[in-house]
């Protein structure tokens, strides 16, 4: 049974469109949520998750926790190519990670 | 952010054989983890390297396969022991904590061992 389980698996956009990626977890050893993004080899830190309702911003990624219904979503506005990769999230606190969801942004 | 290096970056080895795998971050950090990554697979983690005494395992990891050793708050080691094929994975470091920040979680390069 996954704990972390994240939606769509996968997505394929155009440039310039706007995506939601979306994590549920259970409650379970929460601390914290993280999302990240994968292209290669190491997955880059995107965001920490503590507190719910309260959005963080770089960019044109942003993300917000909701600590009542145990979800968290990740936007990009604007997708550009460079956008493709493989983004995830993680449960703090045991530090079990989603299965992830694979964007791919086409010209 | 921390810079994390680790080595070596990819390995080929032989059942049987043990390998160690090194992480130096470049400033002392709270928390250090191990995870592997599988082909096609999100990550998993393998332990936590706390520094000065045993690791903590998750289920599923016993500290004969995977001794881990931290001896300070910059470095970190990870062994994978009596290798088999099943071995073959991404094993990754990463670090919280850098700069006394508790908000952030970063990640080394990554090592790619290949067991044949």
């Amino acid at each position: 049974e996954d704990k972390v389980v994240q939606s769509p698996l996968s997505l394929v956009v155009h440039e310039g469109d706007t995506v939601t990626l979306n994590c549920s977890y259970e409650v379970t050893n929460f601390r914290s949520l993280l999302w990240y993004k994968q292209e290669k080899k190491a997955p880059t830190f995107l965001f920490m998750l503590t507190s719910s309702g309260i959005e963080k911003k770089s960019g044109r990624l942003s993300s917000i926790l909701d600590k009542k219904e145990l979800f968290s979503i990740l936007n990009i506005t604007a997708t550009q190519t460079g956008d493709s990769a493989v983004y995830l999230c993680a449960r703090r606190g045991d530090m079990r990670f989603g299965a992830g969801t694979r964007l791919t942004v086409k010209p | 952010s921390a810079v994390i290096s680790q080595k070596p970056s990819r390995d080929i080895c032989q059942r049987g054989t043990s390998l160690t795998i090194q992480c130096q971050v470049d400033s002392q950090v709270t928390m250090m983890f191990w995870y592997r990554q599988q082909p096609g697979q999100s990550l998993t983690l393998i332990a936590t390297a706390n520094q000065g005494s045993e690791a903590t395992y998750e289920s599923g990891f016993v500290i004969d396969k995977f001794p881990i050793s931290r001896p300070n708050l910059t470095f970190s080691t990870l062994t994978v022991s009596n290798m088999s094929p099943e071995d073959s994975s991404i094993y990754l470091c990463s670090v919280e904590g850098a700069g006394g920040r508790t908000d952030t979680q970063y990640f080394g390069p990554g090592t790619r061992l290949t067991v044949l």
